[in-house]
């Protein structure tokens, strides 16, 4: 499948600063990046995609930027809060795959108030 | 609340037994996609179904098998379970080719 590569594994940022995560991809064709929020006991939940034809997506204080190029796209979290702690996946689809997805290994984000 | 649907939240058994998990997807979704979260291994893509027949496979082991049924739900059976099968199983759904997908909360299957 895509190797995915998502850094920092940690991340403890103060209440009202920018976190920002990074992923790289293997696959010059991956043409779908989401990123995807998990709180303790639940699963994945969908926060902002992007998709290959445009650069940067925003969603109130979250956006995306992708750099086809050089094969990275990263989550800009603006003005965080505590209830943005949990631990954040990035993800892209395998090679000539129907959106079955390869993930990240994760970051934990702590928001200290 | 996603709207996927997983059923057990937790499952607890022993080596060398047989388990279903069941999943129904968002009202209209036709594809389902079933995922393994381990510590060790991170999320991992197992198996997707397309309108009950399978679309692809991932790092799933042959002693796993699943099924999408004519009502759109789908079971993964996991056979002479192993200690190292103990993870969360999560189902996603999603519309179709292209769409993004949505996960449910999982079931959290614990191997004694």
């Amino acid at each position: 499948g895509e190797n995915v590569e998502q850094h920092p594994s940690t991340l403890s940022v103060q209440e009202g600063d920018s976190a920002v995560i990074k992923c790289t991809y293997s696959d010059s064709a991956s043409n779908y990046f989401p990123w995807y929020k998990q709180e303790l006991g639940k699963g994945p939940q969908l926060i902002i995609d992007i998709r290959s034809n445009v650069g940067e997506k925003k969603d109130q204080r979250i956006a995306v930027t992708l750099n086809k190029t050089a094969k990275h796209f990263s989550l800009h979290i603006t003005e965080t809060q505590p209830e943005d702690s949990a631990v954040y996946f990035c993800a892209a689809p395998w090679p000539g795959s129907d959106y079955k997805l390869s993930f990240g290994a994760g970051t934990t984000v702590t928001v200290r108030a | 609340d996603s709207g996927v649907t997983q059923t057990p939240k937790h499952l607890i058994t022993a080596t060398g037994q047989r388990v279903t998990l069941r999943c129904s997807p968002r009202s209209g979704d036709l594809s389902v996609y079933w995922y393994q979260q381990s510590l060790d291994q991170g999320l991992q893509f197992l198996i997707q179904y397309y309108n009950g027949e399978e679309r692809a496979k991932g790092n799933i082991l042959e002693r796993f098998s699943a099924q999408q049924f004519p009502d759109l739900h789908s079971e993964l059976n996991l056979s002479s379970l192993e200690l190292g099968d103990s993870a969360l199983y999560f189902c996603a759904s999603s519309g179709g080719q292209n769409q993004p997908q949505h996960f449910g909360d999982g079931t959290r299957l614990s191997i004694l």
